[in-house]
């Protein structure tokens, strides 16, 4: 069965702290995603990626930044972490480069910041 | 620029009822397009999906949605609605491996 897994479900931090999240799919998908989800806004993208060491920004890449050192795994590091950065983070995967295959989902990371 | 919108933020519907759940894009050329369900506190599943072909696309627990070229349109249906069903739905577009732009969603509200 396909996984993606969160490190965390639910995180409390303080401003100004350097704050990782972690993302790791089990199906060895070349792409992966980092998104945050607020009320009335769905999902935007912050970053993604679409091989090892490779990245792209997203929408919203601002006051983020990302690591993918093995194909399995795909952080998300917020620098400085600002209490505009409370929010949901959702992170995905997907195979291939046609874009018609199918966004597999963690459960998120509920970020709360101080 | 490709953008998605879904003009209901929240729908009420009695369980038995039929649904309709509208979707509306803009995209430079025939896109890809996506419908996921939200359970709450959970991340997003995949519906259903349309990238080329019949224009009526069945999806997982009985949904169904529709490609309307011509209205821009991406509408997903169930004809009865199940309590389970009460959710937030996402309409998304794109192509490639291009990002995919999700709507701003729609909360799914069933009452007996």
């Amino acid at each position: 069965d396909v996984k993606v897994t969160q490190s965390s479900r639910y995180l409390v931090k303080r401003t100004g702290e350097k704050v990782f999240l972690e993302c790791v799919q089990d199906m060895d998908h070349e792409n992966m995603f980092w998104y945050r989800q607020d009320p009335g806004l769905g999902l935007r993208l912050i970053y993604f990626s679409y091989d090892v060491k490779m990245k792209e920004k997203g929408d919203i890449p601002e006051g983020y930044s990302v690591s993918r050192e093995k194909k399995e795994r795909f952080s998300l590091i917020l620098e400085s972490a600002s209490t505009n950065q409370t929010s949901m983070y959702l992170c995905a995967s997907r195979s291939g480069t046609g874009g018609v295959e199918t966004q597999y989902f963690g459960p998120g990371t509920r970020l709360l910041v101080l | 620029a490709q953008s998605v919108t879904q003009p209901d933020i929240h729908i009420t519907v009695s369980e038995g009822a039929s649904l309709e759940l509208r979707c509306n894009y803009s995209y430079g050329a025939t896109p890809y397009l996506f419908w996921y369900v939200q359970s709450p506190g959970q991340g997003l599943q995949l519906l259903l999906k349309y990238f080329s072909g019949d224009t009526l696309v069945q999806g997982i627990k009985g949904f169904e949605a529709e490609f309307k070229r011509s209205q821009s349109s991406f509408n997903l249906r169930k004809p009865s609605v199940h309590w389970s069903d009460a959710a937030e739905y996402f309409c998304a577009v794109g192509r490639g491996y291009q990002k995919v732009t999700f709507g701003t969603g729609t909360k799914l509200q069933v009452i007996p």
